[in-house]
């Protein structure tokens, strides 16, 4: 079963600290994945896709299809992006996105 | 533009009684999904909609229905209630099925 792994349940930094939230998967093909946030009180929404190669709220994401890992980063980490972070996957065929168990990003000041 | 509507917001349920999840949305998105959110096992996906009148089993489908009679609905009918239910139920819905917008959530306790 293609599956996604994110290792850490809580990752702990203070403010200005990078981060790095991890996220492995297991698909032999191309496959397509996600970064979704869910704030707190608020809905779970879209960060970023590998796609798209971009930098949403200073985060990124690289694809490493030799390491079959998907982290994702940012440089300096600020109190507001405390939020339960998970990493998707585009399964069945396209048709199923698929989700890790996630990881809850504290920031403390 | 509601967006995804989720109802009711709280259920508390006895073993063994049946309940609708009612979801909602006003963006004629063609797919439909539902999750559940359990503690340490993230968003696992119930059942999905690729379009009106079609659907298919996600990850744990048992124990679930879902109909999709229009592009605005898509219902989630739990049968008979047991406490391995009780969670929270995420709807979410897109033109495909990447990029999801979700509902705000059901948080459904089966006692």
């Amino acid at each position: 079963a293609q599956r996604v792994t994110q290792p850490e349940k809580l990752l702990s930094v203070f403010k200005g600290a990078p981060v790095e939230l991890k996220c492995n998967y297991s698909y032999s093909g191309s496959p397509e994945l996600f970064w979704y946030v869910q704030y707190s009180r608020q809905r779970l929404q879209l960060l970023l896709r590998h796609i798209s190669r971009e930098s949403i709220k200073g985060f990124t994401a690289d694809l490493n299809k030799g390491e079959t890992s998907f982290h994702l980063k940012k440089p300096f980490a600020q109190e507001e992006d405390s939020a339960m972070y998970y990493c998707a996957h585009l399964s069945g065929g396209y048709n199923k996105l698929i989700f890790g168990a996630g990881t809850r990003l504290a920031v403390h000041p | 533009n509601a967006g995804v509507t989720q109802t009711p917001k709280f259920q508390v349920l006895k073993t063994g009684q049946s309940m609708t999840l009612q979801c909602a949305q006003d963006m004629n998105h063609e797919y439909m999904s539902w999750y559940r959110q359990d503690p340490g096992m993230g968003l696992r996906l119930i059942h999905y909609s690729v379009g009106a009148g079609i659907t298919d089993q996600g990850e744990v489908p048992n124990g679930y229905n879902v109909s999709r009679s229009t592009t605005e609905d898509f219902p989630l009918r739990l049968l008979s209630a047991a406490p391995s239910q009780t969670s929270v139920y995420f709807c979410a819905s897109s033109y495909g099925p990447d990029t999801q917008y979700f509902g705000p959530g059901t948080r459904l306790t089966v006692l």
